[in-house]
């Protein structure tokens, strides 16, 4: 059976520190990769979406960036972290074509 | 602009009381409807996914209807463990080889014994 895993699940940065959150997916080949982030009230934001190694599609402009170096594996990072980055970030995958996404536990950032 | 919209923010219900989550959307291309459970401190876990006006599906306590404008989470007799935010998101017009879904802020639900 295919599961994802997120880490770490809690992080507390100063600002203007760097960042890397990553996620891996096992028991699938050539999955779809995505990065969400849930503000409090608010709905998931899609960040960036992958749907094969080194492609990477950005939905929104920030000063965050990911990368996916091996074909299940998805990194999002930032060089300075901004306050307004706090939040919870969320990974998830599906099938290349399908529509269902399977989302990891979460990693939790606060910025201080 | 796709946009979807979910009520009530918050659903407080007494143990056993039935109830609707109400989500709106309004979407060019609407290529499916999803609903998902998130449990606080967790990623959301997939639900249903409904494609058509008209189209139903349930699981144990909870029904999804859907129609050209909007969908409806019917829980019935519902227990404490039914605790959680609902979350809606519609998947706009297929494009690039990936799936945009679009979520709403969804609806916090409290249910008391």
């Amino acid at each position: 059976s295919q599961t994802i895993h997120q880490w770490p699940a809690t992080l507390v940065q100063p600002v203007g520190s760097p960042l890397s959150l990553e996620c891996t997916v096992e028991g699938t080949s050539n999955p779809n990769l995505y990065w969400y982030r849930q503000a409090a009230g608010r709905g998931l934001q899609l960040l960036f979406y992958s749907v094969g190694i080194g492609q990477i599609s950005s939905e929104v402009p920030q000063n965050l960036s990911a990368s996916r170096p091996q074909d299940r594996q998805f990194i999002l990072s930032s060089k300075k972290l901004l306050l307004s980055d706090s939040g919870f970030y969320l990974c998830a995958w599906s099938v290349a074509g399908a529509n269902v996404l399977t989302f990891g536990a979460g990693s939790r950032l606060t910025v201080l | 602009e796709d946009q979807v919209t979910q009520s009530p923010e918050a659903l407080r219900l007494q143990e056993g009381e039935s109830s609707s989550l109400n989500c709106s959307y309004t979407v060019s291309g609407l290529r499916g409807l999803f609903w998902y459970r998130q449990d606080p401190g967790k990623g959301p876990e997939f639900l249903f996914t409904l494609y058509s006006a008209g189209e139903e599906k349930e699981k144990e306590r909870l029904k999804a209807t859907l129609t050209k404008k909007e969908s409806f989470l019917h829980i019935t007799a519902p227990k404490p463990e039914d605790s959680a935010t609902y979350l809606c998101a519609v998947q706009a017009a297929l494009s690039g080889g990936y799936n945009k879904l679009i979520f709403g802020a969804g609806t916090r639900l409290a249910v008391h014994p």
